[in-house]
């Protein structure tokens, strides 16, 4: 299985700021995942990172919103711009295993906008 | 669109006692994954149980196992022997295995408690 690394663990921010998430995985990785979860939620995912080519967006998510960059097989991020309290949620980090076939996730990012 | 269902917001078991959590998805597609993920109160998403949709034996991890019913459409994950580490949020999730890797939907969730 992956071993998979998010930073920061939370964070609190303030309104109509942003905030960048790094992902770092323990492989090289073709295609990193980015999810969102809102409070008492299921996971929705954001966006489809693959190295080398801009990342897939899932309809309702847009790159002004949630730029993300894929610099290399193992590193991702994810920013959340212009963020207000609408915002607050765990997002994590995704990728798929060696078999292809199930997920592996980051511990999450907890993040609060007041 | 493959939707996932969890009917069950929360559910209760006495340590060591057995507990069934449900799940139900929707798919017009006959090659697919399903998973049951845990999450506990840490937020980090554990991988309980995988089942290829072709395979018809049904899969056991140590004290996890499904009942996968594919023409039903359903797969419910079976824990024996509730342990206090078992609470958390289980999550069922599903996985198209056509054309490379796609992505994976999730339903709603149940939480689970352990009763000491």
């Amino acid at each position: 299985s992956a071993v998979i690394s998010q930073k920061p663990s939370r964070d609190i921010c303030q309104r109509g700021t942003s905030l960048t998430i790094q992902c770092q995985v323990d492989s090289q990785v073709t295609m990193m995942f980015w999810y969102r979860q809102q409070p008492g939620q299921s996971l929705t995912l954001i966006a489809t990172a693959n190295q080398g080519s801009e990342a897939t967006y899932e309809s309702g998510f847009v790159i002004d919103k949630f730029p993300i960059s894929r610099p290399n097989l193992t590193f991702s991020t994810l920013t959340v711009s212009n963020m207000s309290p609408e915002d607050s949620s765990i997002y994590l980090c995704s990728v798929a295993g060696t078999t292809n076939t199930e997920a592996f996730f980051g511990q999450g990012t907890r993040l609060t906008v007041v | 669109a493959q939707t996932v269902t969890q009917s069950q917001p929360e559910m209760s078991v006495q340590e060591a006692e057995t507990v069934t959590l449900s799940c139900t998805y929707d798919t017009s597609e006959s090659d697919y994954y399903l998973f049951w993920y845990k999450q506990p109160p840490s937020r980090q998403m554990i991988l309980v149980i995988r089942q290829e949709a072709y395979k018809q034996q049904n899969a056991t991890e140590n004290r996890f196992s499904v009942n996968f019913q594919k023409a039903a459409k359903s797969f419910s994950l079976k824990i024996s022997d509730s342990q206090l580490g078992d609470a958390a949020m289980y999550f069922c999730a599903y996985r198209s295995a056509t054309g490379g890797y796609q992505k994976v939907t999730f339903g709603t969730g149940t939480k689970l408690q352990v009763i000491p």
